[in-house]
């Protein structure tokens, strides 16, 4: 079975510092993997996702991770965080038949000026 | 490209009463997801549909249920509201379904209050 474990349900970092978000997962076979971001009052938004291939993974507003099989890792990570970062992010995982999102419990980062 | 749209955002119920939620999925997409996010439980899983089809169902008591249209179109009611009910539901659209399904983009949500 899939499961997604986020560490530190709060993170704070100053606005400039580096953002490092921290996610785990267990699955029985390679998984697909997602970050969302989500605002107050919205829905998910995707920042980046791993399916195949190279393992450090792109994706918007300056965001990377970087799939780790070893260490059943997927790390987030901005190098230079900023007031617009502030938000909640959630790791994922898809199952083996792609039909279910299993989600971390969320990370809530908050940058401070 | 128009994205997710869920209907109504926000929605006030009383406990015993009935709901029927509305998610319009992006255009050409045919897999519609719901999940149901809570401060205590997080985001879980309810069902997904495609080709009018329900693919998978997450552990929801029976007074959850949806369905599909033929334009993809999805409808997610629950009956008999508890207090518990009360939560954010997420309408997730993805174009394939099964192992080829590789992103999903949700709709803002609908704000479910039970008093």
């Amino acid at each position: 079975a899939q499961s997604v474990t986020q560490l530190g349900s709060h993170v704070s970092v100053s606005e400039g510092a580096l953002v490092l978000l921290r996610c785990n997962y267990s699955s029985s076979v390679p998984p697909y993997l997602f970050w969302y971001v989500q605002y107050p009052n919205q829905g998910l938004q995707l920042l980046l996702k791993y399916t195949t291939g190279a393992t450090l993974v792109k994706g918007i507003n300056g965001f990377e991770a970087e799939f780790k099989k070893s260490e059943t890792s997927f790390h987030l990570t901005k190098p230079s965080a900023h007031m617009s970062d502030a938000a909640e992010y959630f790791c994922a995982v898809s199952d083996t038949t792609g039909n279910q999102f299993y989600f971390g419990t969320g990370t809530s980062l908050t940058v401070i000026p | 490209k128009a994205g997710v749209t869920q209907t109504p955002r926000y929605l006030i119920k009383t406990r015993g009463q009935q709901v029927t939620l509305s998610c319009s999925p992006i255009s050409g997409h045919r897999s519609v997801s719901w999940y149901q996010q809570t401060p205590g439980q997080g985001l879980q899983f309810l069902f997904e549909y495609f080709s009018e089809t329900q693919r998978n169902k997450g552990n929801f008591p029976g007074r959850f249920s949806g369905r599909q249209f033929s334009n993809s179109r999805s409808e997610m009611n629950v009956s008999t509201l508890e207090l518990g009910d009360s939560a954010l539901y997420l309408c997730a659209s993805s174009l394939l379904t099964g192992v080829l399904n590789t992103e999903a983009f949700f709709g803002q949500g609908t704000r479910l209050t039970v008093v």
